[in-house]
């Protein structure tokens, strides 16, 4: 079973929507949760991250997790063609700053 | 903005070459990584380094890969004689002090732009 699993899209929408990206996980030792941007050919940028459970907004980002269920969430509200990138959720234990990475989903928000 | 940065962006080389590739990780970072990312892939972990010392590595990382923090500054991956599944892009990270606790979650990884390696 794949430690972190997103599915690869690519997922289109219209300028304006919202947008549910999504992740799951095997590992319950996981207690960070990142979400990274990545355009084309640069290096992932880091968007969000939560610790355990919970919600955390920041601006048109919502990121959500639930440790029962091992499945994280990230909603852009008012979506823009500037958000068109490779979205990454990436987890880690305590422990060390070692990250896993699932594949990434490709959104192209469309004027 | 503080930023990390990645040298060559882009290296071509022959099978069986050596390979170094340059990293300046953010000036008052401890902890300094590379993660290597083959066309269409995941974001893979190679290995993490603190206090002059390799602290993690993954299977990946096998006697061809060395790392080293030659000058206090610059962080460095070799890869000691290349093969064609070596290419991907190549990206150095890095990070304050790794804690234990929920304040450790604010010590997150900042990605170089990468260094995109072509073995031929």
């Amino acid at each position: 079973q794949k430690e972190v699993e997103q599915d690869p899209g690519p997922l289109s929408v219209p300028e304006g929507a919202i947008v549910s990206l999504n992740c799951t996980y095997s590992n319950s030792a996981f207690q960070y949760f990142m979400w990274y941007r990545q355009y084309s050919r640069k290096g992932p940028e880091l968007l969000m991250y939560t610790y355990s459970s919970g919600n955390k907004e920041d601006g048109r980002f919502t990121a959500q997790v639930d440790k029962s269920s091992k499945y994280i969430s990230l909603f852009i509200r008012d979506s823009q063609p500037s958000d068109s990138a490779t979205y990454l959720c990436a987890n880690r234990g305590n422990q060390g700053g070692k990250l896993i990475f699932g594949q990434g989903t490709e959104l192209s928000v469309k004027p | 903005e503080p930023e990390v940065t990645q040298t060559p962006s882009h290296q071509v080389t022959q099978m069986g070459q050596e390979v170094i590739l340059r990293c300046v990780p953010i000036s008052n970072h401890l902890y300094f990584y590379w993660y290597r990312q083959i066309l269409g892939q995941k974001v893979e972990f190679l290995v993490s380094f603190y206090n002059n010392e390799i602290s993690e590595k993954s299977e990946i990382f096998d006697d061809q890969f060395s790392v080293e923090r030659p000058d206090g500054s610059n962080f460095t991956l070799k890869i000691r004689s290349t093969k064609l599944e070596d290419s991907a892009m190549y990206f150095c990270a890095s990070s304050t002090r790794v804690e234990r606790g929920p304040s450790s979650g604010a010590n997150v990884l900042t990605f170089g732009a990468g260094s995109r390696l072509t073995v031929l």
